[in-house]
């Protein structure tokens, strides 16, 4: 059936560095991935997506990867702040036009 | 403008007890997605919204759980006869449809049952 994994549960950064968040996906045929953050008590909260016709994608100190061939997916955040600590979660869209699966996410602990 | 209100933000109730969550999506949205997330956990997928119908009800985990849709906007998780095992948090996102596929999210209902 389709998954979606991340390599790591936990990652710890200092502030200023960059972060690098993976996820690996089995459905080859997902045609549609997002990234979300989660913060303690909140709702996940978009921060990118990216199509299966593209391989990178670029928001606001933030960059989405996709590589097809592997099956891979990465979020990397730029000069990471305290305020980007929290879960992130990746989701592709696989053999359904509306369902989203999501991963287990992936901890972020940015230490001053 | 408004983004995805839930409520309540917190339910405690009684093991055997009825609740209901209460979703608001964003106007216009007509697409709407009940989700289950438990304590450090990703996100389960229980029932989507097309309008007022629930073409996929899948994930619901048995028929003590049931939604429904009034006006192609609020909707309503009822969980009948609540086991602790129901203790969660209660996502509720809403999505544009035609043209867009991103969902977005409410800050969920915290569900505790004793």
């Amino acid at each position: 059936g389709e998954s979606v994994g991340l390599h790591l549960p936990t990652l710890s950064v200092q502030e200023g560095d960059n972060s690098i968040i993976n996820c690996a996906y089995s459905n080859s045929a997902s045609d549609y991935f997002i990234w979300y953050k989660q913060e303690s008590g909140k709702g996940p909260q978009f921060i990118i997506d990216i199509r299966s016709n593209m391989d990178k994608r670029q928001g606001q100190r933030v960059t989405v990867l996709l590589n097809k061939t592997v099956k891979h997916l990465s979020l990397q955040i730029a000069a990471t702040q305290p305020g980007d600590s929290a879960v992130y979660f990746c989701a592709e869209r696989g053999d359904s036009s509306y369902k989203l699966i999501f991963g287990s996410g992936t901890r972020l602990l940015v230490r001053p | 403008g408004a983004g995805v209100s839930q409520s309540p933000s917190n339910k405690v109730t009684e093991k055997g007890k009825d609740v209901e969550l209460r979703c608001d999506p964003i106007s216009g949205h007509t697409a709407l997605y009940w989700y289950r997330q438990s304590l450090g956990q990703g996100l389960e997928f229980l029932i989507y919204f097309q309008g007022n119908s629930a073409p996929d009800k899948s994930g619901l985990p048995s028929d003590r759980f049931s939604a429904e849709r009034t006006g192609g906007s609020v909707s309503t998780l009822t969980i009948q006869r609540t086991q602790q095992e129901d203790s969660a948090v209660y996502l509720c996102a809403s999505r544009k449809a035609g043209g867009t596929d991103t969902q977005y999210f409410g800050p969920g209902t915290r569900l505790t049952v004793l």
